[in-house]
């Protein structure tokens, strides 16, 4: 069963305005780690934010933000001040300690940042 | 320090045959793990391992294999090549196996497989 939800094919935000990705989880483990990465065209994937299951604060790295909702299960990422390099596939994942030691991904969101 | 490194970055194969794939993670980690990632999808996880062991495996069939070198270097084995094979394959290298939080994945620009 799919564990990760991206509901938002595509995203389009204005250059120097904020855009939160959604991103809903699904999982029955209390220790589990969810993480942000980034994919441009090129196809690298670009670690951007993580966030534990019992870290009490949202994580935040830069202009990156997590705002994590534990009991609503969802790990939004948060960018600020968009930047036109910020155009690119955007894939929430999750990783569960006690599962096989996968790591898996949503289908991902196409932000598209316009000048 | 050098990031994740797979090679080769573009390979052609025909219908049957084999490939073998390779992946220097990063200097000091020991987890290696590899993830099929098809156009328009996100990765899907393939195997994990963590000092020359099988830590997890995704739902893959046989033809598909690895393993990891006492360096930390890993092969990933894919046998009788199918079109669906055609993928981008992605090498992420960790410095914990995955039994604690912390442990992100940091993955190489990816080997892109096409089958013909």
């Amino acid at each position: 069963a799919q564990k990760i939800t991206q509901t938002q094919p595509g995203m389009f935000v204005q250059e120097k305005e904020a855009v939160t990705l959604d991103c809903t989880y699904d999982t029955s483990d209390q220790s589990y780690g969810l993480f942000w990465y980034k994919q441009p065209s090129s196809g690298e994937m670009i670690f951007l934010i993580y966030q534990g299951s019992y870290d009490e604060q949202n994580a935040t790295e830069g202009r990156y933000s997590l705002n994590f909702q534990k009991a609503r299960k969802s790990a939004n990422l948060v960018i600020s001040a968009s930047q036109l390099g910020d155009s690119a596939m955007y894939f929430c994942a999750m990783r569960e300690v006690y599962n096989n030691n996968d790591m898996r991904f949503g289908a991902g969101t196409r932000l598209t940042v316009k000048p | 320090d050098a990031g994740v490194t797979q090679s080769p970055t573009h390979l052609i194969k025909t219908r049957g045959q084999h490939v073998t794939l390779r992946c220097s993670p990063i200097s000091g980690h020991k987890s290696v793990s590899w993830y099929q990632q098809v156009l328009g999808q996100g990765p899907q996880f393939i195997f994990q391992y963590y000092e020359k062991e099988e830590r997890g495996r995704g739902n893959f069939p046989d033809r598909f294999s690895a393993r990891q070198f006492p360096n930390y270097s890993s092969e990933l084995n894919v046998n009788a090549l199918l079109l669906g094979d055609s993928a981008l394959y992605l090498c992420a290298s960790s410095s914990l196996p995955g039994q604690g939080e912390g442990w992100p994945q940091h993955f190489g620009d990816g080997t892109r497989l096409s089958i013909l």
